[in-house]
């Protein structure tokens, strides 16, 4: 138990749906991350928040829309995706905001997508 | 970030020490070099870090070559609970809080 937790931890989905990934931590942290990972990529960072701001989109389409409301809150909304969005999606946070090189991040258990 | 090497895979037994290695020979002065690892359906986590003097904690030790070049994270005694994919990723001292991820080790350990 990281005290990162994530809803829900599989869904399944259609191209036309939209849905929403959830994850909360309760470390009092004040930055945020959203990572894919994939089956066969290396774990890919997509988004940061800092104290509820986004400093961070790595380039990453728009069908995946981050929106962070508070510090302890983060989520993903999807729509449109497509089956190669199909990846594990994982949360983590850290107690520094941006720029701290020694700062431990704490990762969520992941959300398996399928995208069909 | 600089790039790290590490090896696919490696094997070894329950109670055994294992030395896992991680190449960085581009590293620059400032960068702390960072261990996590993943255990299955698991997000990573955090091991150990460190950026020129040998480091240890609870779960593992750090070797760090005299000229940064290399880097070695030391289980003492493998247990079945430390097979994973342990990640060798250097941070910059600069600022960036990208946490740059390779392909990683897969450490199994066997009974």
């Amino acid at each position: 138990e990281t005290g990162v937790t994530q809803t829900p931890r599989h869904l399944v989905m259609g191209m036309t749906n939209k849905k929403s990934l959830k994850c909360e931590q309760h470390l009092g942290h004040n930055a945020m991350y959203w990572y894919k990972q994939s089956a066969k990529k290396p774990l890919e960072l997509m988004f940061v928040y800092n104290f509820k701001e986004q400093t961070e989109n790595n380039s990453v389409p728009s069908r995946f829309s981050p929106e962070c409301p508070n510090s302890s809150h983060l989520f993903l909304h999807l729509h449109t995706l497509q089956p190669e969005d199909s990846a594990l999606y994982l949360c983590a946070s850290s107690q520094e905001p941006s720029g701290a090189f020694t700062d431990t991040q704490y990762f969520g258990p992941g959300t398996r997508l399928t995208v069909l | 970030d600089a790039k790290t090497t590490q090896p696919n895979s490696m094997e070894s037994n329950e109670e055994e020490p294992v030395h896992l290695p991680c190449n960085h020979s581009t590293i620059s002065g400032t960068d702390y070099i960072h261990w996590y690892r993943q255990l299955p359906s698991q997000g990573p986590e955090y091991v150990i870090h460190g950026l020129t003097s040998n480091v240890n904690n609870r779960m593992a030790s750090l070797a760090i070559a005299e000229d940064r070049k290399s880097s070695t994270l030391i289980l003492h005694r493998a247990t079945l609970r430390d097979a994973a994919v342990y990640y060798c990723i250097l941070r910059d001292q600069g600022g960036s809080e990208k946490l740059v991820f390779g392909k990683g080790t897969k450490l199994t350990v066997n009974p």
